[in-house]
């Protein structure tokens, strides 16, 4: 079984401020890790992902993630953070041979206040 | 970029209805998804497909039915549509060439309400 928790379902901070989102999974082998980010009234766009290799990945936007197998986390990282940042972000997760079934968390609402 | 285009934008139906939400992508991707958003929730697939007349049980099938009839097109039937179907509708396509972790790419949404 596989799973993504998002415990933050709610984030606020001030522009200019570094954000950083929390991610973890729950997979008995090596997965693919996503982000994607929902703007307000928009559908989902694709932000990063990790396949294998350099633990940093970086995205669009600016953003980048940090996987860590050792607690099992992907975080989401930007700085400094934008009003236009202001979304809802998803972490994703893809299990190996699952026929590309991603799992996603529940989502955490970004609010940046200018 | 990839474009992947949902109808209605809207739906109200009452509850015992029929109701078909159409999707069509037109960049001759091989899998195509539909998942629905609910607050607490997040998105959760209900059915994929990987080709023309292949469909794949997601995690939350019941209650759905979803007919693949080409590359481009992928349709989600509720045949008794219950106040629990209401939610809002993605759909989304991503290209198998690499064989996994591809980009998916998502439509508009459709919001779908059962009274």
């Amino acid at each position: 079984a596989q799973s993504v928790d998002q415990p933050d379902a709610h984030v606020t901070l001030s522009e200019g401020a570094s954000l950083e989102l929390r991610c973890s999974y729950s997979y008995s082998a090596a997965p693919y890790l996503f982000w994607y980010v929902q703007y307000p009234g928009q559908s989902l766009q694709f932000l990063l992902k990790y396949i294998t290799g350099d633990t940093v990945v970086k995205g669009t936007k600016g953003f980048e993630a940090e996987f860590r197998k050792s607690n099992s986390s992907f975080n989401l990282k930007k700085s400094p953070a934008h009003w236009s940042d202001s979304a809802k972000y998803f972490c994703a997760l893809e299990g190996q041979g699952t026929g590309s079934k991603l799992s996603f968390g529940k989502g955490a609402k970004l609010t940046v206040s200018p | 970029e990839a474009a992947v285009t949902q109808s209605p934008r809207n739906k109200v139906t009452v509850t015992g209805g029929n109701v078909t939400l159409s999707c069509r992508q037109t960049n001759s991707h091989n899998y195509m998804y539909w998942y629905r958003q609910d607050t607490g929730h997040g998105l959760r697939l209900i059915h994929y497909s990987y080709g023309a007349g292949n469909l794949q049980i997601g995690d939350v099938p019941d209650g759905y039915k979803a007919t693949r009839t080409t590359q481009e097109d992928f349709f989600l039937l509720l045949e008794l549509a219950s106040p629990s179907q209401t939610s809002l509708y993605f759909c989304a396509s991503s290209d198998e060439a690499g064989g996994f972790a591809e980009t998916l790419y998502f439509g508009s949404g459709t919001r779908l309400t059962v009274l």
